[in-house]
């Protein structure tokens, strides 16, 4: 398995401002998602963090709102911009270690007001 | 578009079986999964089976997989307070993308 941490754990934000997610794995990965979890709800992927080149991103989320950076094989962040109350969710970040079995990280816990 | 849909509370007397119950639609899924989610963790990856088998035990888990109806069910043997949580289903919709049920809260009483 992977160890992965996130930070920060939890934050509380104002409207109109924005928030950088960090993602550390303490190993090379060859995938890295991001999900998000709003109060109560299941998880939806937001996108695939692409190592070298632009995150794909999935129905619903864009880039101008959500954007990601993958500088490396250890490491991703997920800002939140221009954030509004309906943005307050749990953001975790997961990755494929090549094999069948994708790992999640702690997530971050996102209030917005 | 590919759905996994669970029930949403299970509740259980300690020392009983729990079995959680999972059905989704995507025929080209390869490989199922559970996840369990404690209060304000994050996901803990607790089996997954490939979709030409049948059935997966684990300790105390034991998964079942009836491919023909689409259905996946999980049951935890001897179940603890301590297995309190939210059990999470999801569907390898490919190229590594996890689709996931809604969850099903987990209440064990003594």
């Amino acid at each position: 398995s992977a160890v992965i941490s996130q930070k920060p754990s939890r934050d509380i934000c104002q409207r109109g401002t924005s928030l950088t997610i960090q993602c550390q794995v303490d190993s090379q990965v060859t995938m890295m998602f991001w999900y998000r979890q709003q109060p109560g709800q299941s998880l939806t992927l937001i996108a695939t963090a692409n190592q070298g080149s632009e995150a794909t991103y999935e129905s619903g989320f864009v880039i101008d709102k959500f954007p990601i950076s993958r500088p490396n094989l250890t490491f991703s962040t997920l800002t939140v911009s221009n954030m509004s109350p309906e943005d307050s969710s749990i953001y975790l970040c997961s990755v494929g270690t090549g094999g069948n079995e994708q790992f999640f990280g702690p997530g971050t816990r996102l209030t917005v007001l | 578009g590919e759905d996994v849909e669970q029930s949403l509370f299970l509740s259980v007397r300690e020392g009983d079986s729990s079995v959680i119950n999972c059905t989704y639609t995507d025929s080209s899924s390869t490989y199922l999964y559970w996840y369990k989610q404690e209060p304000g963790a994050g996901l803990q990856l607790l089996t997954y089976i490939f979709s030409n088998m049948d059935m997966k035990q684990d300790q105390r888990l034991t998964v079942l997989l009836n491919k023909k109806d689409k259905h996946l069910s999980l049951r935890i043997a001897d179940t603890q307070t301590g297995d309190s949580a939210i059990y999470f289903c999801a569907d390898s919709g490919g190229y590594n993308k996890l689709i996931f049920g809604a969850g099903t809260r987990l209440a064990v009483h003594p």
